[in-house]
């Protein structure tokens, strides 16, 4: 069966500070990868995915960067964070254009 | 604009009553819907998937799709406490991208 993990489970972090965040899914092969952010009370917003080793996608412009070094493996980066950056960060994978599963998040509080 | 609404609720509803969750959108060419249900502080977890027109059914929970209407509802029998939590719905961006495109969710709240 398929299982995503996602490190730290909670980070704090002054503000200038980098960030990395990482993901990984095993039990599947080739499977389409995306970071999302959500703000305390918000929806999902949709922050990059992933098609395949090296191909990244960004929804929104921003501070942040991704990185798919593996197949299975995806990488969230800042170099400077923001106050804004704050938040409840996702990864999720999917096969094709079909449900996404969501691993089980890293809360991230920039002060 | 590929949009999914949702109204935010909060939904207050008895244990043991139906609660009846919406969703309408915006693009024609979804073909599939998806329900996901969010409690405080967790990540989404996938309940129901619905891919043609009618209700499927799993359990306690009956997805309905109106692809004419455009809306999708998700309902639940005999609701417990546990249920109370944050249910979005999903659909894929029809413009391909494999990308879905989340409402907002509505937050369900059951009363024992």
């Amino acid at each position: 069966s398929q299982t995503i993990h996602q490190w730290p489970a909670t980070l704090v972090q002054p503000v200038g500070s980098p960030l990395s965040l990482e993901c990984t899914v095993e039990g599947t092969s080739n499977p389409n990868l995306y970071w999302y952010r959500q703000a305390a009370g918000r929806g999902l917003q949709l922050l990059f995915y992933s098609v395949g080793i090296g191909q990244i996608s960004s929804e929104v412009p921003q501070n942040l960067s991704a990185s798919r070094p593996q197949d299975r493996q995806f990488i969230l980066s800042s170099k400077k964070l923001l106050l804004s950056d704050s938040g409840f960060y996702l990864c999720a994978w999917s096969v094709a254009a079909r449900e996404q599963y969501f691993g089980p998040g890293t809360r991230l509080t920039v002060t | 604009q590929k949009e999914v609404e949702q109204n935010s609720g909060p939904l207050s509803v008895p244990e043991g009553a139906i609660a009846s969750l919406n969703c309408t959108y915006s693009d024609r060419g979804s073909q599939s819907f998806f329900w996901y249900r969010q409690y405080s502080g967790k990540s989404p977890e996938l309940i129901m998937s619905i891919y043609s027109n009618g209700d499927k059914e799993d359990g306690r929970f009956t997805a309905q799709l109106n692809k004419a209407s455009q809306y999708v509802s998700l309902l639940i029998r005999d609701s417990q406490p546990s249920d109370s939590a944050t249910y979005l719905c999903a659909a894929p961006f029809s413009g391909g991208y494999n990308k879905l495109i989340f409402g907002a969710g509505t937050r369900l709240a059951v009363h024992p």
